[in-house]
């Protein structure tokens, strides 16, 4: 989805090394989200947020942290990157609950490929 | 959060209608049936949410029984450029979390 943008899209780097990787939108929606995809593997959840004042631990949150900066941008930090943290990382976006059913799809990046060596 | 089970994998041909069945049989009440489709290098792409009976759009149908512990994804007429992988979930229930399987990798022939 072109409107959720994600930086870097490819980046290599060594282990112990502090990376962030950035996620912005312009769907103008609440809530965000940063998941992990391993080769042959479905995503996993690593935070999530509903707003700027809300941050949520996804399954998959240890070595992980985020930051809300404002609405529209959420990042993903590894404070020391490993090699087992060599993965394709998404954002995502979905509009707020609107009642009846939290069912809002999710609007995905095209991923960072991130490998750590 | 109910936990979802499909094929890992399909084959097909160009024009064929492809049908990929997913069993989640511990559907709640207030849950959703939602498919995605992942090309390579590329993020998930939402293709269709249902409740229940039937629900279509300009890509592809989704049926779903009475006791909704099933449902089908219906793809008519597919060619090469629907080879991809497509994930079952099922959200709903107090806030958006999706949890991804595996999913079904299509492959279309020529």
């Amino acid at each position: 989805d072109a409107d959720v943008t994600q930086t870097p899209r490819n980046r290599i780097t060594k282990t112990g090394k502090r990376i962030m990787l950035e996620c912005s939108q312009t769907k103008g929606h609440d809530r965000m989200y940063w998941y992990r995809q391993d080769p042959g593997l479905g995503l996993r959840l690593i935070y999530y947020s509903f707003d700027v004042k809300d941050i949520n631990k996804g399954e998959i949150s240890d070595g992980y942290s985020v930051s809300r900066q404002a609405q529209a941008k959420f990042s993903l930090s590894l404070e020391s990157a490993i090699p087992n943290q060599t993965a394709l990382y998404f954002c995502a976006t979905s509009d707020s609950y609107q009642g009846g059913a939290d069912n809002q799809p999710q609007h995905f990046g095209d991923g960072t490929r991130l490998s750590i060596l | 959060l109910a936990k979802t089970t499909q094929p890992i994998s399909m084959d097909s041909y160009e024009g064929q209608e492809v049908n990929i069945t997913c069993s989640h049989n511990n559907i709640a009440t207030n849950d959703y049936i939602t498919w995605y489709q992942q090309f390579p290098s590329q993020g998930p792409r939402f293709i269709i949410q249902g409740y229940k009976t039937k629900v279509t759009n300009e890509v592809a149908s989704l049926f779903i029984p009475a006791d909704r512990k099933s449902s089908t994804l219906s793809l008519p007429r597919v060619s090469l450029s629907d080879t991809a992988v497509y994930y079952c979930l099922v959200v709903g229930g107090g806030y958006n979390k999706l949890i991804f399987g595996a999913g079904t990798r299509l492959a279309v022939h020529p």
